[in-house]
């Protein structure tokens, strides 16, 4: 089955202690991308992916990191969480082919910082 | 910069009700346009795409236009069901260069009543 992997789903954690969420697709593809969902704000993209050893900043990408050191796995790494990283994450990917546009998304982390 | 708006913020129907639900962006210069549904608290799950070049897409009881000129989207739901109660999200797509990035539009919440 096609699909976008995230782990964990839920995390508890405490600031400033390092973090990985990770993300691993089937497909594929050669973009992947991170997204956080906040009340009121919507989904803003964090960092994004154009294919191996490739990545770039989105809008919101302060406070992380990202690596995309084999095509299916792009990790998101939060080295000193904040409690204003406290949100839902999303990660998605989509081939990188003229026709094949759809981006597919993962079940989201909910990560709390206290 | 793109901003997508959806209308309304939430809406409330009979069960077998025909409703549709707008979404504007201000750039018309747009790769292609996504809908997705999200149920509480769970990930994204995409209903349809619409390329730059087409003007709507159907999928069962749901049908998407798309006018790139006038900046607007309808996703219309036929015979409404309670299971289709979720939050609907438009998204815009104004990549086709380095960064397929999605401008999310803050989503429109669907109650059906039985």
């Amino acid at each position: 089955e096609a699909q976008v992997t995230q782990n964990p789903r839920y995390l508890i954690t405490v600031t400033g202690k390092k973090l990985t969420v990770t993300c691993s697709q089937n497909m594929n593809h050669e973009y992947m991308s991170w997204y956080r969902q906040d009340p009121g704000l919507g989904l803003r993209q964090i960092y994004y992916s154009m294919n191996v050893e490739v990545t770039d900043k989105g809008d919101v990408p302060e406070g992380y990191k990202v690596s995309r050191k084999e095509k299916r796995n792009f990790p998101l790494i939060l080295e000193s969480p904040s409690p204003n990283q406290t949100s839902l994450y999303f990660c998605a990917s989509r081939a990188r082919l003229a026709g094949v546009n759809e981006q597919f998304f993962g079940p989201g982390t909910r990560l709390t910082v206290l | 910069k793109q901003e997508v708006t959806q209308i309304p913020a939430a809406l409330s129907v009979p069960e077998g009700e025909n409703l549709v639900l707008n979404c504007s962006f201000t750039d018309s210069a747009i790769y292609n346009l996504q809908w997705f549904r999200q149920d509480p608290g769970k990930g994204l799950t995409s209903l349809l795409l619409i390329q730059s070049s087409q003007r709507e897409q159907t999928s069962g009881r749901l049908n998407a236009s798309l006018d790139k000129s006038s900046g607007r989207s309808t996703l219309y739901i036929a015979a409404s069901q309670p299971g289709d109660s979720a939050t609907y999200l438009c998204a815009v797509n104004v990549g086709g260069g380095s960064n397929y990035k999605l401008t999310f539009g803050k989503g429109t919440l669907l109650t059906v009543n039985p």
